[in-house]
């Protein structure tokens, strides 16, 4: 089973701070995604990477970057957080075959305050 | 139009009932259609990918209609424990990219 761990459920943060948040998957997959889920907006792309050291924008890019140093681990920084990305984060990571699905991790729930 | 459209109901239906749900994409170049569910407050958890031909897995049947540009989920014998939102998810670019509906609400009642 493909296992992709993140590194808080809940995270309560202060405007203005440094955020970071950390994928980890066990699969080996390539492609790794990071989303943003909000109430009537379904999931968002914000960033996702293709493999170590690239990545590329998604929708929503803004107020946000990623890094990807190994291919298992694909992190997401808010640079300088803002209440308005208070939000549920959800990572995923897929092969690059044709017609394979993205599996998800248990998602952050990330309250700017 | 939006990438991919669901109606987000919700469908309240009662046990061991039949329900459907169809999801529109806008897409023609689309190659890989999925099904996911997601409980209240947990991550998306692939239920079943869509193929050309249709296919089933259990109570559940997915079907792939590409000259109208929709696809459809049909749950048979509905239980309690199938409530959840399913949502359409569509392949919109490379390297697996991928657009999500906004999701159907499923309320399966007793």
């Amino acid at each position: 089973d493909v296992k992709v761990t993140q590194s808080s459920r809940y995270l309560v943060k202060r405007t203005g701070e440094k955020v970071f948040l950390e994928c980890v998957q066990d699969m080996d997959h390539e492609n790794m995604f990071w989303y943003r889920q909000d109430p009537g907006l379904g999931l968002r792309l914000i960033y996702f990477s293709y493999d170590v050291k690239m990545k590329e924008k998604g929708d929503i890019p803004e107020g946000y970057s990623v890094s990807r140093e190994k291919k298992e681990r694909f992190s997401l920084i808010l640079e300088s957080a803002s209440t308005n990305q208070t939000s549920m984060y959800l990572c995923a990571s897929s092969t690059p075959k044709s017609n394979q699905p993205q599996h998800f991790g248990d998602g952050t729930r990330l309250s700017i305050l | 139009r939006k990438e991919v459209e669901q109606d987000p109901g919700p469908f309240n239906v009662p046990e061991g009932a039949t329900v459907a749900f169809n999801c529109t994409y806008s897409n023609s170049a689309s190659q890989s259609f999925f099904w996911y569910r997601q409980d209240c407050r947990k991550e998306p958890k692939l239920l079943m990918s869509v193929y050309s031909s249709g296919n089933e897995d259990g109570r559940f049947t997915a079907q792939l209609n590409r000259a109208s540009q929709y696809i459809s989920l049909l749950i048979r014998d509905s239980k309690l424990s199938d409530s959840a939102t399913y949502l359409c998810v569509v392949d919109t670019g490379g390297y697996q990219k991928v657009t999500f509906g906004t999701g159907t609400k499923l309320q399966v009642i007793p």
